[in-house]
């Protein structure tokens, strides 16, 4: 299993603004995910970050908007820039282990709200 | 393309059995996972497949058929804290390349 901390829980910020988003594991892992939950939906990858390299990002979400950051095997962060009332969602962080049978785990999750 | 179906909402008494359906379409499948999540909160794993059949764990039970791209979850005995939604996901790929597909989730409300 794995415990990750995720931090800030919630914020409230200013649209034009940026808000980064931490992670930290209690163990080494390979990859790391960041999803966005908006309102009543499920979750939806944004990217995912592996230590040492460029995150992947999925179809719809671009590195300018949502730089990541892995220095380590431990540790990630994921940025929200220029903020607009439309980034408002959870942003949840996630790892898992590569063997086949392993759940995925994830962080408590960021309330961000833009007004 | 990848698509995963189940129910928006369901309604169930307590101390009553339900049964949660999940179709997938997926390019790849390395198993499909049954998570709850409570409002505000992260999702937390119930339950995993990878093999055709059924997985029971305690009140919840989970089944598969790979030929039909097919699974349900099974709650027995509800209680009123099942209330949540429930998410169906499949592991795409292997190694870096693996990701998991997410459903829109289940609604489930357990009524006294």
């Amino acid at each position: 299993s794995a415990v990750i901390s995720q931090k800030p829980s919630r914020d409230i910020c200013q649209r034009g603004t940026s808000l980064t988003i931490q992670c930290q594991v209690d163990s080494q892992v390979t990859m790391m995910f960041w999803y966005r939950q908006q309102p009543g939906q499920s979750l939806t990858l944004i990217a995912t970050a592996n230590q040492g390299s460029e995150a992947t990002y999925e179809s719809g979400f671009v590195i300018d908007k949502f730089p990541i950051s892995r220095p380590n095997l431990t540790f990630s962060t994921l940025t929200v820039s220029n903020m607009s009332p439309e980034d408002s969602s959870i942003y949840l962080c996630s790892v898992d282990n590569p063997g086949m049978n392993t759940e995925a785990f994830f962080g408590q999750g960021t309330r961000l709200t833009v007004v | 393309g990848q698509n995963i179906d189940q129910p928006t909402e369901m309604t169930a008494t307590e101390g009553a059995i339900v049964q949660i359906n999940c179709t997938y379409q997926t390019s790849g499948f390395n198993g499909l996972f049954w998570y709850q999540q409570h409002a505000g909160e992260a999702p937390t794993f119930l339950s995993y497949n990878v093999l055709d059949g059924l997985e029971e764990k305690g009140r919840f039970s989970s089944f598969l058929s790979r030929s039909k791209g097919y699974s349900y979850l099974l709650l027995k005995e509800l209680q009123m804290k099942d209330s949540a939604s429930y998410l169906c996901a499949v592991r795409d790929g292997a190694g870096n390349n693996r990701k998991l597909i997410w459903g829109l989730g289940t609604s489930l409300a357990v009524n006294p």
